[in-house]
């Protein structure tokens, strides 16, 4: 089992929709999660950080955290063109300070 | 965040060769590591770089491959060396501020012939 999964993109949804992006995770011990963003050519942007159970939210973003179910995700509502990008789910121990990342979904708002 | 570049941007370099890939920071942070984002993969971490000391190597890593420098705490260097065609990727480095948040430089993307 991967240390962490994300859902076989690519995602398409249409502008103004809620893109739902899903992680899950298999260390236990992970303590600290992160989504990025990476447009084509750019590095990975920080976005979301969630460190304990429940929802965060931050404008149009929204990550939710269950530990229980080693379970992460983020939404988007209303969606824009401009959030078409590669969206990364990464998990990290904090003892070693060791980032893990998803291989990555690739989302499309379609306009 | 913090504002972190790296030199070059991109290279084309020769089989056999070695590159020396830098990462600046505009202030001081405690941690700084480098990853590699191979041709429509993901990021894998390479190395933990520490100032004063050897830099922490992850699993299939080696220091003679890829030598790394850590000479203060705002700067670090990533030697890729005896490159091979399999080494072309993007390399990054990233820097850990606060609450375990990691920023990413702008990367260097490397093609070997």
């Amino acid at each position: 089992q991967k240390e962490v999964e994300q859902n076989s993109g690519p995602l398409s949804v249409p502008e103004g929709a809620i893109a739902s992006l899903n992680c899950t995770y298999s260390d236990r011990v992970s303590q600290s999660f992160f989504w990025y963003r990476q447009y084509s050519g750019k590095s990975p942007e920080l976005i979301m950080s969630i460190y304990s159970n429940g929802d965060k939210e931050d404008g149009r973003f929204t990550a939710q955290l269950n530990k229980a179910s080693q379970y992460v995700s983020l939404l988007i509502r209303d969606s824009q063109p401009s959030d078409s990008a590669t969206y990364l789910c990464a998990v990290l121990k904090r003892a070693n300070s060791k980032l893990t990342f998803g291989k990555g979904i690739t989302l499309s708002v379609r306009p | 965040s913090a504002v972190i570049s790296q030199k070059p941007s991109r290279d084309i370099c020769q089989r056999g060769t070695s590159l020396t890939i830098q990462c600046q920071v505009d202030s001081q942070v405690t941690m700084m590591f480098w990853y590699r984002q191979q041709p429509g993969q993901s990021l894998t971490l390479i190395a933990t770089a520490n100032q004063g000391s050897e830099a922490t190597y992850e699993s299939g890593f080696v220091i003679d491959k890829f030598p790394i420098s850590r000479p203060n705490l705002t700067f670090s260097t990533l030697t890729v060396s005896n490159m091979s065609p399999e080494d072309s990727s993007i390399y990054l480095c990233s820097v850990d501020r606060d609450v375990d948040e990691q920023f990413f430089g702008p990367g260097t993307r490397l093609t070997v012939l």
